[in-house]
């Protein structure tokens, strides 16, 4: 069965301390993976698809990379407008259309 | 370009009853999912619904069930609601099994 752990659950940074999220994956069959990024109240929102190891995409203060195993989410210098959780998924080439996710990770920034 | 849109946002039922929430997709998008998030977690899928057929379920009893319309507009209907059916359920819409997802802002389901 396909798993997806966060970590950590819940990260407090100071305006301008970079830092990153971890997602550890199993899939048999990795199709792509995705993070998603959820405010209190909305539905997640896309953020990045990442197919195969190696690759890396970037978005104004976010950086995706991804491993065999797990992806991590750079966030440099953020500010207080990426509080938010950032929610992993991940779609495995045998198992059409399910996405299975983490519990995402729930940051917080102070000015 | 519109976005996913769900109906009704709240919505209040008791043990037993029947329920029915509603998406629109976004525009030319034919593929639509379902998800069941509970308060600090993140979503269960449901199933997905790809040119008005089932393609793919998760671990949801059968009193789950869905339709999509020849408009890519779907429903999702649970049957004798139980009080852990209560949670915020998603909508979400792309252009295909394995595209990004552009999610709706949920239905906050509370059962009594």
């Amino acid at each position: 069965e396909d798993q997806v752990t966060q970590s950590p659950e819940a990260l407090r940074l100071q305006e301008g301390e970079s830092s990153s999220l971890n997602c550890s994956y199993t899939v048999s069959g990795l199709r792509g993976l995705f993070w998603y990024r959820q405010d209190p109240g909305k539905g997640p929102e896309f953020l990045f698809t990442l197919y195969s190891a190696g690759e890396e995409k970037e978005k104004e203060r976010l950086k995706a990379t991804l491993t065999k195993k797990e992806s991590f989410l750079h966030i440099t210098a953020p500010k207080p407008e990426d509080s938010a959780t950032y929610l992993c998924a991940v779609q495995a080439r045998t198992n059409a259309g399910k996405s299975t996710f983490g519990d995402g990770t729930t940051l917080t920034v102070k000015p | 370009e519109t976005g996913v849109t769900q109906s009704p946002t709240h919505l209040i039922k008791t043990r037993g009853q029947q329920v029915t929430l509603r998406c629109s997709s976004q525009s030319g998008h034919n593929t639509v999912s379902w998800y069941q998030q509970a308060l600090g977690q993140g979503p269960q899928f449901i199933f997905q619904y790809y040119r008005e057929e089932e393609n793919g379920r998760g671990n949801f009893p059968p009193r789950f069930s869905g339709l999509q319309f020849p408009n890519y507009s779907s429903e999702l209907n649970v049957n004798a609601l139980e009080l852990d059916d209560s949670a915020l359920y998603l909508c979400a819409s792309s252009l295909g099994e394995d595209q990004p997802q552009h999610f709706g802002d949920g239905t906050r389901l509370s059962i009594l």
